[in-house]
């Protein structure tokens, strides 16, 4: 039972280049959610998303963008990165509201 | 939207019961308190959440005051597995109740 499925598990990015963090579950669940975490602080959330074709901004969503064009998958994408989004980057499903959330093991990303 | 106030951090001896306190004294009576875990660098997990009553589950007790503002997870029998980072989180109202919004959270450390 895969879960929350996050490709690549660690990525080194040069200032200016783009990639896309790749996430992708198999619950079936509507709600995804995309998190950055900073050394030694908490999860912020960067975007999230209700169902396919629905996304909406969370707390940080400056230099990303996201799709959810399937149930399953849920990319982020930075088209012109920075030292400042060196960071972890987790991904999360869930069903509806007000129920668990099930994360992914992280993208670690430094941006030299 | 109900804001959640942690200690940043506590210590608890192994095999003691680890008693970790929340403060959400704006929460509303719609809003549900969630618990998850964050163990070293991997992706978040959840423990357990409740709306007013107490829960309990195989991994932890939940107890809510009687006027909701403020909560307590309770690990009963703490092991040097618990270490971890443990965030309380309070859902928010109507459209908001789609994010999920970490705080800082409390790093619990439990010593041999």
């Amino acid at each position: 039972n895969a879960g929350v499925t996050q490709t690549p598990k660690f990525r080194i990015l040069k200032i200016g280049q783009s990639m896309t963090l790749q996430c992708t579950q198999d619950m079936n669940h509507n709600y995804m959610y995309w998190y950055r975490q900073d050394p030694g602080m908490g999860l912020k959330l960067i975007y999230y998303s209700v169902g396919a074709g629905i996304t909406d901004k969370g707390e940080v969503p400056n230099g990303y963008n996201v799709s959810r064009s399937t149930t399953e998958d849920f990319p982020l994408r930075l088209e012109l990165a920075a030292p400042s989004q060196t960071s972890v980057y987790f991904c999360a499903a869930r069903p509806t509201m007000n129920t668990e959330a099930f994360f992914g093991q992280g993208t670690r990303l430094t941006v030299v | 939207d109900a804001k959640t106030t942690q200690p940043p951090s506590m210590d608890c001896a192994e095999g003691r019961a680890a008693n970790l306190p929340c403060n959400h004294s704006t929460i509303s009576g719609n809003e549900y308190v969630y618990w998850y875990r964050q163990i070293h660098s991997q992706g978040p997990q959840y423990i357990i959440h409740g709306l007013k009553n107490n829960e309990t589950n195989e991994m932890a007790s939940l107890i809510i005051t009687e006027d909701r503002k403020s909560s307590t997870l309770i690990l009963p029998h703490a092991t040097l597995r618990d270490t971890a980072v443990y965030y309380c989180i309070v859902t928010q109202r109507g459209q908001g109740a789609q994010k999920l919004v970490f705080g800082q959270g409390t790093r619990l450390t439990i010593n041999p």
